[in-house]
């Protein structure tokens, strides 16, 4: 699985959108790119994945670029509830079940 | 979706005794992942159990250290054996989504303090 690349940390103000990068240079064509999220003291937590195309469900937008070398993760109005480390992981989503590969995250602090 | 629970949440454990972790899931699941998370670290794969078969342990990670039992496709426990204070992680099992493997659930994690 490719390599990601996240800022250690960021903070957003409570009810802005919080943008979250992630690099993933090395990626290749039958990679999706995935986003977790591990609030403190809890599991991980599913939050949205793509190919290539932008998506969008109840909890976050994906952009992925168009050459597929990096993408944001937006969260359109963070709340308190939202501080947690996010991942952004690349595999291979081939129908098989396969582990995932955290890296270190990016520690998003919502400040009131 | 898939609820996980895991037992004991937490425990407080002395050198050289062994815990066994137990991880229940409300459905049938074919793989299950047991990992760790070192204090202020990421999550690290320690095995993939599955029923009927030994379990697939990852680099690092040794049987006689981190015995994984799977009697059925609903159950697993994962045992620190001899525990030593760097074993004091927070253990997490996770399930992949059936069908689907998009998608994984994990359970809330036990997290383990060895004196």
């Amino acid at each position: 699985d490719a390599k990601t690349t996240q800022p250690p940390s960021m903070d957003c103000a409570e009810g802005r959108a919080a943008n979250l990068p992630c690099n993933h240079s090395t990626i290749s064509g039958n990679e999706y790119v995935y986003w977790y999220r591990q609030i403190h003291s809890q599991g991980p937590q599913y939050i949205i994945h793509g190919l290539k195309n932008n998506e969008t469900n109840e909890m976050a937008s994906l952009i992925i670029t168009e050459d597929r070398k990096s993408s944001t993760l937006i969260l359109p109005h963070a709340t308190l509830r939202d501080t947690a480390v996010y991942y952004c992981i690349v595999r291979v989503a081939d129908g098989s079940a396969r582990q995932l590969t955290f890296g270190s995250g990016t520690q998003l602090t919502v400040l009131p | 979706s898939a609820v996980i629970s895991q037992k004991p949440s937490r425990d407080i454990c002395q050198r050289g005794t062994s815990l066994t972790i137990q991880c229940q899931v409300d459905s049938q699941v074919t793989m299950m992942f047991w990992y760790r998370q070192q204090p202020g670290q990421s999550l690290t794969l320690i095995a993939t159990a599955n029923q009927g078969s030994e379990a697939t342990y990852e680099s690092g990670f040794v049987i006689d250290k981190f015995p994984i039992s799977r009697p059925n496709l609903t159950f697993s426990t994962l045992t620190v054996s001899n525990m030593s204070p760097e074993d004091s992680s927070i253990y997490l099992c996770s399930v992949p989504v059936e069908g689907d493997y998009n998608e994984q659930f994990f359970g809330p994690g036990t997290r383990l303090t060895v004196l």
